[in-house]
């Protein structure tokens, strides 16, 4: 049962434009969601977060929203870098439970920025 | 400062051979995480250690694999009698959840392949 999912496995998108990558999940007791980006051979590098009281959190170039009835969340990048080529990984966890406040992780998607 | 190590970086092992990864967690971080990656796959939850309590052993998929975390801080995976399906990458991250963040900082992995 995938709990976070992304359904988007590749996006290409053009240097200067818009990069937006979008993550569904099922479990209601997600309540703090994260964006991690992975270069190969690389561990997963924290990128931006964003608590279940909010709807949006911007970080630089980085945007995330998150729109709680629909239980999705998705991740702006404007303008996009050929730096930013990478896979980005949705991640939720339920730190406020009380539980291991494990992360429960979509599949990615590979993001590819193009000159 | 340091961030999370892990070593080795790669392991070829036999079927049905033992094997420990390790994790250097950042220093003075109190909770310890691993996941593990197969192929064309997310992230996924294995274990957790939060100071003194009791570790989350929910994610792990079998009694072959076993965590220990000495002194609170540097951990070891062990899996033994190791199987073809549990080649991946095997991941480790640390968090100071006591500051009310829930960020987790990632190692680089290592990558396991059995033959």
């Amino acid at each position: 049962d995938q709990q976070v999912k992304q359904n988007s496995p590749s996006l290409s998108v053009q240097e200067g434009r818009i990069s937006i990558l979008n993550c569904d999940y099922t479990n209601s007791m997600f309540d703090y969601f994260l964006w991690y980006k992975k270069y190969p051979a690389e561990g997963p590098t924290f990128l931006i977060s964003i608590s279940s009281i909010k709807d949006k959190n911007e970080d630089g170039r980085f945007t995330v929203f998150l729109n709680k009835s629909a239980k999705h969340l998705s991740l702006h990048i404007v303008p996009s870098q050929p730096g930013d080529s990478a896979v980005y990984f949705c991640a939720a966890s339920s730190p406020n439970t009380g539980t291991a406040s494990k992360l429960t992780f979509g599949t990615g998607t590979r993001l590819q920025v193009t000159l | 400062g340091a961030g999370v190590s892990q070593s080795p970086s790669n392991k070829v092992t036999e079927k049905g051979k033992d094997v420990e990864l390790r994790c250097d967690p950042i220093s003075g971080h109190t909770a310890l995480y691993w996941y593990r990656q197969s192929l064309g796959q997310g992230l996924e939850f294995l274990i957790y250690f939060q100071g003194n309590s009791a570790p989350d052993k929910s994610g792990l998929p079998s009694d072959r694999f076993s965590a220990e975390r000495t002194g609170g801080s540097v951990s070891t995976l062990t899996i033994q009698r190791t199987q073809q399906e549990d080649s991946a990458v095997y991941l480790c991250a640390s968090s100071h959840i006591s500051t009310g963040v829930y960020e987790q900082y990632f190692g680089p992995g290592t990558r396991l392949t059995v033959t």
